[in-house]
């Protein structure tokens, strides 16, 4: 049983670019959340999905933003990077529409921007 | 506002040392409590859910335990490869996104 993956695992971009990140969720899998972790602190919530719509958002502008497909499968978009964009951005997938079910994390994608 | 803190920071034991990882929280409504074992550079890995006061889940040499206030993860006879950052988080109102602690990172050395 495949966990959750994603992809690129490593990324270097420039200041002003944009990234997309993306994520293949947990089979049986239908909610996706993102998360950033800088180096040295817990992982803070992004934003998640369900059902292809962004339920809840955490505090980050609108540079971030994100989208789910119809298999549940999810990309995270950063535009206009910055410096401090650079972190670890985790994928985790819940099951039965994700109201406090357990969230699984995927290995993350570590994104450097100079 | 829904809060997480953990101590210490780091913690350093030899090889068959039991100790203990603190976890306190400030929430309204408890909705789950979460500990996750994160290696470096990698996606933090599921341990256990806590749903209410006095619930207690073990696994191999870990143990977690919760009260109202905090929750514990008991280390017995740790061996090297159970060095690795631990991270505590608990739900927010929604049920939705996880709040975490900044973790605590445990290093055994044999």
């Amino acid at each position: 049983d495949a966990g959750v993956t994603q992809s690129p695992t490593h990324l270097i971009k420039t200041r002003g670019q944009q990234v997309t990140l993306r994520c293949s969720p947990k089979s049986g899998h239908d909610t996706v959340s993102w998360y950033q972790q800088a180096l040295g602190q817990g992982p803070q919530f992004i934003f998640q999905y369900y059902e292809e719509e962004e339920r809840q958002r955490g505090n980050f502008p609108d540079r971030f933003s994100g989208h789910q497909f119809p298999n549940y499968s999810s990309e995270l978009n950063v535009n206009a990077l910055l410096l401090g964009d650079s972190a670890l951005y985790l994928c985790a997938s819940s099951g039965s529409g994700g109201i406090q079910e357990t969230q699984y994390f995927g290995p993350g994608t570590r994104l450097l921007v100079l | 506002e829904d809060q997480v803190t953990q101590s210490p920071e780091a913690l350093r034991l030899q090889e068959g040392e039991s100790s203990s990882l603190n976890c306190s929280y400030t929430v309204s409504g408890l909705r789950g409590l979460f500990w996750y074992r994160q290696d470096p550079g990698k996606g933090p890995e599921f341990l256990f859910t806590l749903y209410s006061a006095g619930e207690e889940k073990e696994k191999e040499r870990l143990k977690a335990t919760l009260t109202k206030k905090e929750s514990f993860l008991h280390i017995t006879a740790p061996k090297p490869e159970d060095s690795a950052t631990y991270l505590c988080a608990v739900f927010n109102q929604a049920g939705t996104a996880l709040i975490f602690g900044k973790g605590t990172t445990l290093s055994v050395s044999s």
